[in-house]
């Protein structure tokens, strides 16, 4: 059962415009949200977080904002820009007992067009 | 710079042979984990530490073993190698944040 969801394998934007990516969890212990950014044969980068008693958190061209009560969060990402271009992983915790456990969705690969 | 070192970065084995990755920090984090990356899986929890000798099970934990002797190295071993466990390794630590920092990654591939 895959508690966290990214049902856009991908997604294509023109440079300068909005990308926006979602992600659906199914578990209602779930306080922490994290967004993490990977590029090919590197390891997975955190980009920016949220916790439960927030419905927006923002850093620079990136915010995350989430709707607890449709179990939906979404990153946006504005301008984007061509260095964009990598997979993004909506990830998931437990705050309360879960030993810092991250659980991740599949994945969203976002290419940003020049 | 979280300081995390894995060895291999890359390794080709055959089916039925042991290997051993290895992750290093080189702060004395407390918490170290073990992730494989799968086309069309995302990441998924192979086993995870919250200190010396202290492992736990994640989602995806058959068929491997981890052992942790040493607060700075946390392995992973494979003991009988299958074509299924081709992926990518990555190894994980928490700074006690929420976040996880992440090393490179270890590509197995079983032949």
């Amino acid at each position: 059962d895959q508690q966290v969801k990214q049902n856009s394998p991908s997604l294509s934007v023109q440079e300068g415009r909005i990308s926006i990516l979602n992600c659906d969890y199914t578990n209602s212990m779930f306080d922490y949200f994290l967004w993490y950014k990977k590029y090919p044969a590197e390891g997975p980068t955190f980009l920016i977080s949220i916790s439960s008693i927030k419905d927006k958190n923002e850093d620079g061209r990136f915010t995350v904002f989430l709707n607890k009560s449709a179990k939906h969060l979404s990153l946006h990402i504005v301008p984007s820009q061509p260095g964009d271009s990598a997979v993004y992983f909506c990830a998931a915790s437990d705050s309360g007992g879960s030993n810092y456990k991250l659980t991740f969705g599949k994945g969203t690969l976002l290419t940003v067009n020049p | 710079d979280a300081g995390i070192t894995q060895s291999p970065r890359h390794k080709v084995t055959e089916t039925g042979t042991p290997v051993t990755l290895r992750c290093h920090q080189t702060e004395n984090h407390r918490y170290m984990y073990w992730y494989r990356q799968d086309p069309g899986h995302g990441l998924r929890l192979i086993h995870y530490s919250y200190g010396v000798k202290d492992t736990d099970k994640g989602e995806v934990s058959d068929g491997y073993s981890v052992s942790r002797s040493k607060t700075e190295d946390f392995l992973l071993t494979l003991e009988s190698a299958t074509s299924s466990q081709t992926s990518v390794y990555f190894c994980a630590i928490s700074v006690g944040t929420g976040e996880l920092f992440f090393g490179e990654g270890s590509r197995l591939t079983v032949l």
